[in-house]
């Protein structure tokens, strides 16, 4: 199955913008979509698709994608988007679907 | 609003087997291009895809889990569950159930709390 390579950590200084990449030949056929966890709370999915944003998500969150990578861009980071954040897309292969490794933001 | 909620017990001894059912609430499971799916965390570690379940019983599963894991459906509770057999110590995990929107974009939309599972003696 694919992997979807992500960097472990970020840090950005408030108010800044900061770019979450993730790496992987899925992205080349599928979209990835990307899930915000916060301590003792669940995923909550903040882009999805070619870029679109559920309700309720600030639109200092947009998405990005060329090629094998993907990306997340928080414009304006804010000190309650300090999170980890995960990229996931579905497989090449059958229906599988898999989960970047994860990068933790720091809002300085 | 679609909501899910895990629940089954918070430890299990090894070479036991992980029962958890996701309960559905605000939509009928039988409704729409939805897969129901499970995920899971163990600490310090990155999100793991288990699987997932079709309203008409079809199955995919994660590869590395396959032979030890079980999802099924129930629609008349509007719930489904997993069964996750030989079960060891790496298992130990917080595990979350979701919603898994294909057709176009494939995303999970909606997810469970999610509930603990610790695996020991």
């Amino acid at each position: 199955s694919s992997e979807l390579t992500q960097d472990p950590a970020v840090s950005v200084a408030l108010g800044q913008t900061v770019r979450i990449t993730c790496q992987g030949d899925s992205l080349r056929s599928y979209y990835a979509s990307w899930y915000q966890r916060k301590p003792g709370q669940a995923p909550v999915l903040v882009i999805y698709g070619k870029n679109n944003r559920p309700s309720g998500i600030p639109d200092r969150f947009s998405g990005s994608s060329s090629g094998n990578t993907a990306s997340l861009t928080i414009a304006g980071a804010q000190a309650e988007d300090e999170a980890d954040y995960y990229c996931s897309s579905r497989d090449n292969s059958d229906n599988h679907y898999v989960f970047g490794t994860g990068t933790k933001v720091t809002v300085l | 609003q679609v909501q899910l909620q895990e629940s089954g017990p918070g430890l299990v001894k090894p070479s036991q087997t992980l029962s958890l059912t996701c309960t559905v609430s605000g939509g009928s499971i039988s409704s729409g291009s939805f897969y129901w799916s499970w995920i899971r965390q163990p600490a310090g570690k990155g999100l793991e895809w288990i699987g997932h379940i079709y309203t008409s019983g079809s199955t995919t599963y994660n590869p590395s889990l396959k032979s030890r894991v079980t999802i099924s459906v129930d629609t008349s509770k509007n719930l489904f569950s997993l069964k996750l057999n030989s079960v060891t110590t790496a298992d130990t995990a917080v595990y979350y159930c979701a919603r898994l929107i294909v057709g176009g974009p494939y995303y999970f939309d909606y997810w469970g709390q999610g509930t603990l599972v610790t695996v020991s003696s």
